[in-house]
């Protein structure tokens, strides 16, 4: 079965510092990896997807995620926090012909001024 | 262009009474999934409807139905609300069905349920 593990439930950095969020996933065959971000209150938005056709994902707002097979990991990373990036960050993982997204647990970002 | 929208955003049941969420996907996007957003579970998936049929179920129990309509729309019911149904109901529109083409999934901003 298809999973995703977000390494830490909260993570803080201080704004211009380096952002790194932790996914893993669990998938016996090539998967659909996302990042999606949810603003308090809000509903969630696409950051960045891989479909397999560059292990660089280059999102919005700076941010970017690389696959690494080797590793099972999609880790999202942003050169330098702002405080508006302060949110909850969901990795994602489908398989091709699947009918549903599968969550990891989230991870909420503090950026401290 | 107009985004997912969800009805209503905010409301409070009682135990054992019935609720009724709506949700108008993005213009043009025929799948329609539900989501439950809570603290200790996350989000769960609930079901996807794709042209009026339910291509895809999650592990709720029979008291969650959902239907869709020939217009794309989509409702979602829970019957005899328990406490632990308190979460926030998040639909999401894909053009063409979350396995498919992108995955993208295009989220409304969820329906807070509380439980009383």
């Amino acid at each position: 079965a298809q999973s995703v593990t977000q390494l830490g439930s909260h993570v803080s950095v201080s704004e211009g510092a380096l952002v790194l969020l932790r996914c893993n996933y669990s998938s016996s065959v090539p998967p659909y990896l996302f990042w999606y971000v949810q603003y308090p209150n809000q509903g969630l938005q696409l950051l960045l997807k891989y479909t397999s056709a560059a292990t660089l994902v280059k999102g919005i707002n700076g941010f970017e995620a690389e696959f690494k097979k080797s590793e099972t990991s999609f880790h999202l990373t942003k050169p330098s926090a702002h405080m508006s990036d302060a949110a909850e960050y969901f990795c994602a993982v489908i398989l091709l012909g699947g009918g549903k997204l599968i969550f990891g647990q989230g991870t909420e970002l503090s950026v401290k001024p | 262009k107009a985004g997912v929208t969800q009805t209503p955003r905010y409301l409070i049941k009682t135990r054992g009474q019935q609720v009724t969420l709506s949700c108008s996907p993005i213009s043009g996007h025929r799948s329609v999934s539900w989501y439950q957003q809570t603290p200790g579970q996350g989000l769960q998936f609930l079901f996807e409807y794709f042209s009026e049929t339910q291509r895809n179920k999650g592990n709720f129990p029979g008291r969650f139905s959902g239907r869709q309509f020939s217009n794309s729309r989509s409702e979602m019911n829970v019957s005899t609300l328990e406490l632990g149904d308190s979460a926030l109901y998040l639909c999401a529109s894909s053009l063409m069905g979350s396995g498919t083409n992108t995955g993208e999934l295009f989220f409304g901003e969820g329906s807070r349920l509380t439980v009383l």
